[in-house]
């Protein structure tokens, strides 16, 4: 069982929105403004999306974004297209001797 | 170019040791803490722990502390993840990432395969 809580699967269409969700506590996602999204395709490393909660890293599309309310951070992907179709993950510090907690996998099919 | 390479797949037997590494190059090493990544087969990524480059101070997850053993060489900027007796359980990709402020994960290694078998 993950840390912190994200739905096993998404779907959305081409050209859609789709919104990945992922639920904490107070001792991590609601305590602090380090939540982190990574997009993971088959056979490739984890590559970060957003950071800090709404941060985007040079070269990440502006249709990644990034908010957090209360104990739950959201990434929202605009304008789905066909490549968008990975694993995603979220991670955030959580202020125990554990540091750093990643959520289960969210897998999204792009249809 | 800001990278991070990782050693390549092992194959090893239960109670065997290991010692996989991982360099960076295209920043100064010493300036980010380094953390590893653990992906069991199908399954999701687990934080291990971190390791800081220029004193070699590290933290572990509770879930790895006392199996794993973290360590750097800064004369090569290199970050090393060693065991001492492995499990069959210890099979899985092992990630090494670039730690930053937010203790966000920015530069990734590509990924070290361990598979332990009897």
């Amino acid at each position: 069982q993950s840390a912190l809580t994200q739905p096993a699967s998404v779907s959305g269409s081409l050209g859609q929105s789709v919104t990945f969700s992922c639920t904490g506590s107070i001792i991590d996602v609601g305590g602090y403004d380090s939540v982190s999204w990574y997009q993971q395709r088959p056979g490739k490393a984890p590559k970060l999306l957003i950071y800090a909660v709404s941060k985007r890293p040079s070269g990440i599309s502006d249709r990644f974004s990034g908010s957090k309310s209360g104990n739950t951070a959201s990434l929202t992907i605009s304008g789905l297209q066909a490549e968008d179709e990975a694993d995603y993950y979220c991670s955030s510090y959580r202020g125990t001797s554990t540091l750093v907690v990643f959520g289960g996998v969210t897998r999204l099919t792009v249809l | 170019e800001l990278q991070l390479v990782q050693s390549g797949a092992e194959v090893q037997k239960p109670g065997e040791s290991l010692k996989i590494s991982c360099k960076a190059s295209g920043y100064s090493f010493t300036t980010k803490w380094i953390s590893w990544v653990r992906q069991m087969p199908g399954k999701g990524l687990e934080w291990m722990g971190r390791i800081d480059p220029d004193d070699s101070r590290s933290n572990y997850s509770p879930s790895f502390e006392g199996h794993v053993t973290f360590s750097v060489d800064k004369s090569i900027d290199t970050a090393f993840l060693q065991w001492s007796s492995l499990k069959a359980s210890d099979t899985a990709i092992y990630y090494c990432a670039r730690l930053g402020n937010f203790y966000d994960m920015d530069v990734w290694g590509q990924g070290t395969t361990v598979a332990v078998s009897s």
